[in-house]
């Protein structure tokens, strides 16, 4: 167990339609990063919140968005979905700025997009 | 442009051998490397990394090598185990300006099996 978790573990909607996905960091980890894992495309990161404030922007689209809760808890929203951005989601937590040592990952959030 | 290459998807060792899992990199801004494992239904779990001022890490059965004039780096695993077996991630980091952050770029990962 990483100690950080992600909830829901599933989750299939429709093309158009938004979801959230939300991520709890470690106890003490300020950094929460997330990442998607396609089939084909391996682990891409998305963005990095550090302290609630956004520090590092990745391959995300305009249709997503994140935010850093005061409690420190993460939210990734995707909206207008699309067939394609059927994947895995992952959020990562670390207690530093930079995600150069040991970062720990969630076990994933996969989304259907049908 | 991937930037960071695992050229070998899969990978079948005998237990109690060596593995040897490669990784390049093609971006001279990577100065930290990673390597993360990863089994099916969970999240990836770091194993071991390097930093650029070095061309070795070793940590239990876990080594990992750098050679910076060649962009390569690779993970050796000594002796294997079948618990070994999982996808093996290479992931890399570089400094961003203004002493800000950057997420991890990683390779698309290599499975490796361990036969008994």
């Amino acid at each position: 167990d990483s100690g950080v978790t992600q909830t829901p573990k599933h989750l299939i909607t429709a093309t158009g339609q938004r979801v959230t996905l939300r991520c709890s960091p470690r106890s003490g980890d300020l950094s929460v990063y997330w990442y998607q894992q396609s089939l084909d495309q391996g682990l891409q990161f998305l963005i990095q919140y550090y302290n609630g404030e956004e520090r590092a922007k990745g391959n995300i689209l305009e249709r997503f968005s994140a935010q850093q809760f005061p409690d420190l808890h993460s939210e990734l929203n995707l909206s207008s979905l699309e067939l394609g951005d059927s994947a895995l989601y992952f959020c990562a937590s670390s207690p530093r700025v930079r995600q150069n040592t040991e970062a720990f990952f969630g076990q994933g959030t996969r989304l259907t997009v049908v | 442009d991937q930037q960071v290459k695992q050229n070998s998807p899969s990978l079948s060792v005998q237990e109690g051998r060596i593995s040897i899992l490669n990784c390049d990199y093609t971006n001279s801004m990577f100065d930290y490397f990673l390597w993360y494992k990863k089994y099916p239904a969970e999240g990836p779990t770091f194993l071991i990394s390097i930093s650029s001022i070095k061309d070795k890490n070793e940590d239990g059965r876990f080594t990992v090598f750098l050679n910076k004039s060649a962009k390569h780096l690779s993970l050796h695993i000594v002796p294997s185990q079948p618990g070994d077996s999982a996808v093996y991630f290479c992931a890399a980091s570089a400094s961003v300006s203004g002493g800000g952050a950057d997420g991890l770029t990683f390779g698309k990962g290599t499975h490796l099996i361990i036969q008994p």
